[in-house]
């Protein structure tokens, strides 16, 4: 049973760009978080959705950022335009359910930086 | 903000000695987990202890918690070189849908 699945594992891109991210949940999952990290900094909350739905997505930037989770293929954290200050460690993570016992599996994360 | 607060954000110890990491949050949750993050990889989940729960083991890991004071205690008991990573505490609170992550602790231990 493969893990939580990331790619790119690194990205790159120039200001103005367009950054897309994808999670591929572990089989039978069907619930991803995607998160944000600075180094030497903890987790930031982005968005939870569940297939086809965006559960809460208080993290998200309110412009250039958007997440989907369709019914079929992987999550998708799609960042227009990029910024220089857009540069971070992005990790997904997924659940079975929504029960609160529930623990994250997380990929290995995309490293985007732009230059 | 509803993050989790680690004490101490670093933590230099040597093989063999205990470690205690600790969290404190803000609101009421239901459960607290712990996770370990080896530098530039995903986190691994660790242990989870419910709001019902005072204290939980696994292995060299201790974990306490006090809904009193919010606050949660990891302890890792004969450390060894291979423990040296970052380590957050995670909360899923009452009234939220998403499980917010502490500020770390880094770990490093001195062989």
């Amino acid at each position: 049973n493969a893990g939580v699945m990331q790619n790119p594992r690194h990205l790159v891109r120039r200001r103005g760009q367009e950054a897309r991210l994808r999670c591929s949940p572990m089989k039978g999952h069907s619930h991803v978080y995607w998160y944000r990290q600075l180094p030497e900094e903890g987790l930031k909350f982005m968005v939870y959705l569940q297939k086809e739905n965006i559960i809460d997505e208080s993290g998200m930037p309110k412009e250039r950022f958007s997440a989907e989770f369709p019914k079929e293929g992987p999550s998708i954290l799609r960042i227009q335009q990029v910024v220089r200050g857009d540069s971070a460690a992005y990790f997904c993570a997924s659940s079975p359910s929504t029960g609160w016992d529930e623990k994250l599996f997380f990929g290995s994360g995309t490293q985007l930086s732009v230059l | 903000s509803q993050q989790g607060e680690e004490d101490p954000q670093a933590l230099s110890i040597q093989e063999g000695e205990n470690a205690t990491m600790n969290c404190s949050y803000k609101t009421s949750i239901n459960n607290l987990q712990w996770y370990r993050q080896n530098s530039g990889r995903g986190l691994v989940h660790l242990i989870l202890i419910r709001s019902n729960e005072r204290e939980k083991h696994s292995g060299r890991l201790r974990v306490t918690l006090d809904t009193s004071k919010k606050s949660s205690s990891l302890l890792i008991t004969a450390s060894r070189a291979a423990d040296t990573a970052s380590y957050f505490c995670a909360t899923v609170y009452s009234s939220a849908s998403k499980i917010i992550f502490g500020s770390g602790t880094r770990l490093s231990i001195r062989p």
